[in-house]
């Protein structure tokens, strides 16, 4: 299966600032990511696709303004939750496809605590 | 109701049993079925990947689906300890766009 990397793995920062969160492809190049969040003891909330070189597609709900994505390449994508706030405290998971498959691999994850 | 469903459990086996984990949908469009692992703190680990009906058998992982039903199992043969974890379904189809739909997970715990 293909290896994908987070960073970083958690992350604490104080309400109003903004954080980076890069998701990379180690061993493909990913033409599609995807970004979720997760919270305690519940399933994983599709957020929004990201595709190399193209805008990112949102899930009905989520702020594109407050969750920026940018897939500058075909091994990274970046999610950048703007002005923070401790209700955005959260588990991010990003995720990965190849071309023409369907299979879904995912990243560690990164944990977001907003204080 | 839910276009996935999965009974959350807990499951708590003793190690060597047979572990058995089902999913089952509405939407007749889903043609892609998967099974993850994911341990407490840490992302999914895809573990069985099926297209249609069938089965398939990885290791001590057996994943089987039928469409007819609309309902997916995966078994986990001489469980272990390590297998305690949640196992999540996720299905999607053609018309999806590469989206997954996730059941709720099922929490397993197997005790040595």
């Amino acid at each position: 299966g293909a290896v994908v990397s987070q960073h970083p793995s958690r992350v604490i920062c104080k309400s109003g600032t903004s954080v980076k969160i890069e998701c990379r492809s180690l061993d493909f190049q990913a033409t599609t990511m995807f970004w979720y969040r997760q919270f305690p003891k519940k399933s994983l909330m599709l957020m929004a696709t990201s595709n190399e070189g193209s805008k990112a597609t949102y899930e009905q709900g989520v702020e594109k303004d407050k969750f920026l994505i940018n897939h500058a390449s075909l091994t990274l994508s970046t999610l950048t939750v703007t002005s923070a706030h401790p209700e955005d405290s959260s588990f991010y998971i990003c995720s990965v496809i190849q071309g023409g498959s369907y299979e879904q691999y995912f990243g560690p994850g990164t944990r977001l605590t907003v204080t | 109701q839910k276009e996935v469903e999965q009974d959350p459990g807990p499951l708590s086996v003793p190690e060597g049993a047979i572990v058995s984990l089902n999913c089952t949908y509405s939407n007749s469009a889903f043609q892609y079925f998967m099974w993850y692992r994911q341990y407490s703190r840490k992302g999914p680990e895809l573990l069985m990947y099926t297209y249609s009906s069938g089965n398939k058998e990885d290791g001590r992982f057996t994943a089987q689906v039928d469409k007819s039903s609309k309902y997916i199992s995966l078994f986990i043969r001489d469980s272990q300890p390590s297998d305690s974890a949640t196992y999540l379904c996720a299905m999607t189809g053609t018309a999806a766009g590469n989206k997954l739909t996730f059941g709720g997970g099922t929490r397993v715990l197997v005790k040595p």
